[in-house]
């Protein structure tokens, strides 16, 4: 099955909505929680990390905290800019998945001015 | 800007040529990393490079052959590909191969746009 499950998109909204998008995950043990956004045209960029149960990170206004006891890692922003619109990656690392990045599917943000 | 640098951006070659894809980082990072991106789609592994040594292929056809002539640069050599390989190429690093565990998560290039005509 799936070890990374994120919120189909794309995801519609206008500046200065709020911004939710969706990620649960499969895994034993405690594994490290990712963020990764792609801007079109470019490579993935770090947005942010958690590497412990109730570790929030944040960066740029977004924010996501590492939630054990439902298995999620929910990225949310109060305000969204159009220069948020990209393609964002929930992924996580495991042992038991040899430490490499596993990449949820993508979510696809449009913000409208 | 990021600090990793793919070159070269777009390339296009039919299915009889030899080609390669270089990546340079200067960050000190010990493991270094080729992932294949289709549209719309997350990246998939296709190798990782531990200290300059191959320590993982994710069983990625031998028309793709990997090199690290030294810890700041990773080639990818093409040949003899097919349409369907065509994507967009990225090379990523950190500082090992553990990094994603520690606090040294990968470095992303803007990649390569290859198509095979």
């Amino acid at each position: 099955g799936n070890s990374v499950t994120q919120m189909e998109g794309p995801v519609t909204l206008s500046e200065e909505a709020f911004l939710t998008i969706n990620c649960t995950y499969t895994a034993t043990g405690y594994p490290s929680l990712f963020w990764y956004v792609q801007y079109p045209g470019e490579g993935l960029q770090l947005l942010l990390k958690a590497t412990k149960a109730d570790d929030k990170g944040s960066n740029k206004g977004f924010e996501a905290t590492y939630r054990k006891e439902t298995t999620s890692f929910h990225l949310e922003k109060g305000s969204v800019q159009v220069s948020d619109s990209a393609v964002y990656f929930c992924a996580l690392s495991a042992m038991e998945y040899g430490n490499k990045l596993v990449f949820g599917a993508g979510t696809i943000l449009r913000v409208k001015s | 800007d990021t600090e990793v640098t793919q070159t070269p951006k777009h390339l296009v070659m039919g299915m009889t040529n030899k080609k390669s894809l270089k990546c340079e980082q200067h960050m000190g990072h010990r493991a270094m990393y080729w992932y294949k991106q289709k549209a719309k789609k997350p990246p998939e592994l296709m190798f990782v490079y531990s200290y300059e040594k191959l320590s993982i292929n994710e069983s990625v056809p031998s028309r793709f052959s990997p090199e690290c002539p030294n810890s700041s640069l990773l080639n990818l050599h093409l040949h003899a590909l097919q349409p369907e390989d065509s994507a967009l190429y990225l090379c990523a690093s950190s500082q090992d191969h553990r990094g994603q565990r520690i606090n040294s998560p990968l470095h992303f290039g803007n990649g390569t746009r290859l198509t095979v005509t």
